[in-house]
């Protein structure tokens, strides 16, 4: 069965503070992981999709890395915006469907 | 720029209640799916809908759910005879692989549902 783990659970930054997020995952072979933001009582925002061991993605200050067994999110001097709850979810290749198994999220606060 | 939309918001409903759950996937998307997250909790697939045909559930998509694409556009969830533990926010979501075999999911803002 496929797992998705996430860490910390909560971090909290100072402005300006970098710093990086944890997802390892378990999964019979990797169509994709997708890191999503969630704000609170809001719908999961997409941000990126790595599809191979070696692959970044960039966007503003976040960036995202993956490897065979796990991913960063690495945030560059972060701003209060930046505030959310941060979602890894992994896609299985080995099959025609596209469910999405997510981890419970890293509760980032950045403080002012 | 396009996004997946729901109504109602919030719904409020006593207990062995239908219920349905509205949303609009963006419109040129062909893959539909609802999630749910029970609060502090993680999102978790309830279904996927390809084709006018439901291609994969979960444990807990059982036979109290139900999910329909009505017309051109909308997408529903239906809850027959809703629990307490029916209680959560339900997140539709679309996606489109044909585009470049990208398989990223746009979600809704979600439904609130609360089974009293």
């Amino acid at each position: 069965e496929d797992q998705v783990t996430q860490s910390p659970e909560a971090l909290r930054l100072q402005e300006g503070e970098s710093s990086s997020l944890n997802c390892s995952y378990t999964v019979s072979g990797l169509r994709g992981l997708f890191w999503y933001r969630q704000d609170p009582g809001k719908g999961p925002e997409f941000l990126f999709t790595l599809y191979s061991a070696g692959e970044e993605k960039e966007k503003e200050r976040l960036k995202a890395t993956l490897t065979k067994k796990e991913s960063f999110l690495h945030i560059t001097a972060p701003k209060p915006e930046d505030s959310a709850t941060y979602l890894c979810a992994v896609q299985e290749r080995n099959t025609g469907f596209q469910k999405l198994v997510f981890g419970t999220g890293t509760r980032l606060l950045v403080s002012p | 720029e396009p996004e997946v939309t729901q109504t109602p918001s919030h719904q409020v409903t006593q207990m062995g209640q239908e219920v349905i759950l509205r949303c609009v996937p963006i419109s040129n998307h062909l893959y539909f799916y609802w999630y749910r997250q029970i609060l502090g909790q993680k999102v978790e697939f309830l279904v996927s809908f390809y084709n006018n045909e439901i291609s994969e559930k979960s444990e807990i998509f059982d036979d109290q759910f139900s999910v329909e694409r009505p017309d051109g556009s909308n997408f529903t969830l239906k809850i027959r005879s809703t629990k307490l533990e029916d209680s959560a926010m339900y997140f539709c979501a679309s996606s489109d692989p044909g585009l470049a075999g990208s398989y990223e999911q746009y979600f809704g803002p979600g439904t609130r549902l609360t089974v009293t």
